[in-house]
């Protein structure tokens, strides 16, 4: 059971362009969400996260937008760059054992920004 | 300097075969993973161990055992290899509390 739902799986955009990745959740008790960014060869990177009592985190040309009612969020690439060329990670957060946390990652989305 | 080093980066090695890949931080998280991403890239959380004590174990075959010598490292080694463990695996870090996890570069194991 894929508890995180990501889409598309691969996505081509030319440079400057925006780029969208969605996901989509059903446990309720996931409470925090980041994106993970992936070169290859290398682990994945924390890009930016939001908590659910915001609709909308910016930073820089990276915003995560939010709908708890919906139970989805997805994160907006602006001017997107050759270099961010990578694969993306949505994830979320809940509680587990305590005060431990766990995160369940989504399926990935293979972005490509064309020069 | 790293802040989470798994060791080796490649491991080729046969079917049967045990293996072991190690994992160290020093960032002082209290908390270590290992994760399985398969060739399709998709991460799976395996084992969590918080200061040496496991506190997830997702359903994964016992030939995989974790060790935790000192909340600084987190070893897993593998028995009798399948060519189905083939996949690259991950050892991150965080706070127990935390929600942020720092990941390592990743061992591609390859079994032929």
């Amino acid at each position: 059971q894929q508890q995180v739902k990501q889409s598309p799986q691969s996505l081509i955009v030319q440079k400057g362009g925006i780029s969208i990745i969605n996901c989509a959740y059903e446990n309720t008790a996931f409470d925090y969400f980041p994106w993970y960014q992936q070169f290859p060869g290398k682990g994945p990177a924390l890009l930016i996260a939001i908590r659910p009592d915001v609709s909308e985190k910016k930073e820089g040309r990276f915003t995560i937008s939010f709908n708890k009612s919906a139970k989805q969020f997805s994160l907006h690439i602006m001017d997107s760059q050759p270099g961010d060329s990578a694969t993306y990670f949505c994830a979320a957060s809940s509680r587990v054992a305590g005060s431990a946390r766990q995160l369940t990652f989504g399926s990935g989305t293979q972005l490509t920004v064309l020069p | 300097d790293t802040a989470v080093s798994q060791t080796p980066k490649y491991l080729v090695t046969q079917m049967g075969n045990d293996k072991s890949i190690k994992c160290e931080q020093n960032l002082g998280h209290d908390t270590m993973y290992w994760y399985k991403q398969d060739s399709k890239k998709f991460l799976k959380i395996m084992f969590s161990y918080n200061n040496k004590e496991l506190i997830i174990n997702e359903t994964v075959p016992n030939r995989f055992s974790p060790k935790s010598p000192d909340k600084a490292h987190l070893n897993l080694h593998i028995n009798s290899l399948e060519l189905g463990d083939s996949a690259v695996y991950f050892c991150a870090s965080s706070q127990r509390t935390g929600d942020r996890a720092f990941f390592g570069q990743g061992t591609r194991l390859t079994v032929v």
